[in-house]
């Protein structure tokens, strides 16, 4: 099985300030012959199921704010967002769809510091 | 627009079974690979099975083999998970989700509590 594992557990940011997670993979998650991450992050919120950020790595879901954005390649992967708000208090998580079982990072709860 | 409403959550005792349902929409139903996701409470996403398009392949999680069984009425656009022997360790909200090119559409999600 991938193991995704997320740092920091936890993370307080001031409004308007960067917000950086990262999430690493116990093994690579780029298909060669597509050259593609399988790793996708969400945002969930209380009561409420995941909401899609990413995918493909880096690739924003429609609709999701610029201030969203991914990077990374191989094992090593960050979502950040560049400028907090209020809305985006939350908790993130990582996960990898290169193969079954699919599995996801802890989470990061995000708050306003 | 996607929609995916699961329903057939509930309260159930220890060694109990339910049977979970997904209702799709807004999408081409039989072209999708479909999932099962779970979260017990205060807890992180666990990925519970899947199914190919036309049923002839389902994967499990280790946890739930051998009690669980995904299945797909493509004609009714519906996913639906049979879980017998249930235990405390079940207890979550499960999510029905559809794999599309690299992106994946989720249901709100119908609770499952087993308990006595």
């Amino acid at each position: 099985d991938i193991v995704m594992t997320q740092s920091p557990d936890s993370l307080a940011v001031s409004l308007g300030e960067r917000a950086t997670i990262n999430c690493k993979s116990s093994q690579s998650v780029l298909y060669s012959s597509n050259n593609k991450n399988y790793l996708a992050w969400y945002q969930q919120k209380p009561g409420q199921p995941p909401k899609l950020l990413i995918y493909w790595a880096s690739t924003r879901e429609s609709g999701v704010p610029d201030r969203f954005s991914g990077s990374g390649s191989g094992t090593d992967f960050t979502l950040t967002i560049s400028s907090l708000q209020a809305e985006d208090v939350a908790v993130y998580y990582c996960h990898q769809y290169y193969n079954t079982p699919l599995t996801f990072g802890g989470g990061t709860k995000v708050e306003i510091k | 627009d996607v929609q995916l409403v699961e329903s057939g959550g509930g309260l159930v005792q220890p060694g109990g079974s339910l049977r979970l349902s997904c209702a799709a929409s807004g999408f081409t139903f039989s072209s999708s690979w479909m999932h099962w996701v779970r979260q017990a409470p205060g807890k992180g996403l666990v990925w519970v099975s899947r199914m190919d398009t036309d049923g002839t392949t389902t994967t499990y999680a280790d946890s739930v083999k051998g009690r669980f069984t995904i299945s797909r009425d493509n004609a009714k656009n519906t996913l639906y998970l049979q879980m017998n022997s249930l235990t405390a360790e079940d207890t979550a909200v499960y999510y029905c989700v559809r794999a599309g090119g690299g992106n994946f559409d989720w249901g709100q999600g119908t609770l499952v509590t087993v308990s006595s």
